[in-house]
């Protein structure tokens, strides 16, 4: 089947701009995930939703960012009035549960702050 | 909460040889230490994935080692390929969380 899948995948937008990232993950995972990658460094954690129980946004940098996950399917992550430190590459993964199974990612949306 | 240190932060080594990337963790009660491969431009994928229940699982080329009392797991890569080259990434899942914490990064070059 499909695997994850990541839209834009590339995203310029001029400072102080707000963005919408989508996310689609695999049909029946329960657990999503999203995570920046800044040019050339590791994966920096930012939220994690599981099923209907409350997200996990102790990685979320700053009141800019919020996320939702609709129907337990889609999730949407919005960056408000954008700064230039929020260039990176933004990526989403799914799992079928939480925990010690395997963490499949999406090709990522590239957000570049102008 | 978990933290992972990842080392070497940058490896060469030449086609054939071997490679080995450590990893350390804190909490003692992790019990899931996956290792991701992460191409130029593509994303993440699983290579290999060891449990706190056994001390080595091998896959081929690949093997993966854990040492519980020390709180440390590592990725050893025999008779390497230029296929190899990539950033590879090792994770811990904490005793009590759902979501793994990611080590900084090996950018692994293997030369002809």
């Amino acid at each position: 089947g499909a695997g994850v899948s990541q839209s834009p995948s590339n995203k310029v937008t001029e400072k102080g701009k707000d963005v919408e990232l989508r996310c689609d993950p695999i049909s029946g995972h329960t657990a999503l995930y999203w995570y920046r990658q800044s040019l050339g460094q590791g994966l920096e954690f930012l939220i994690y939703f599981q099923g209907n129980s409350a997200p996990d946004k102790s990685g979320l940098p700053s009141d800019r960012f919020s996320a939702e996950r609709t129907g337990g399917s889609v999730s949407t992550l919005t960056i408000q009035r954008t700064q230039q430190e929020d260039s990176a590459v933004y990526l989403c993964a799914s799992s079928l549960n939480p925990g010690d199974n395997e963490q499949f990612f999406g090709p990522g949306t590239r957000l570049t702050v102008l | 909460g978990e933290n992972v240190e990842q080392h070497p932060s940058t490896l060469s080594v030449q086609e054939g040889d071997s490679a080995v990337i450590k990893c350390t963790y804190s909490d003692s009660a992790s019990n899931y230490f996956p290792w991701y491969k992460q191409e130029l431009g593509k994303r993440p994928q699983l290579i290999i994935d060891i449990r706190s229940n056994v001390g080595e699982k091998k896959d081929q080329r690949i093997a993966v080692t854990l040492n519980k009392t020390a709180k440390h797991f590592s990725l050893h890569i025999t008779e390497t390929q230029p296929e190899d080259s990539a950033v590879y990434f090792c994770a811990a899942l904490g005793g009590t969380a759902s979501k793994l914490t990611f080590g900084t990064g090996t950018r692994l070059q293997v030369t002809l």
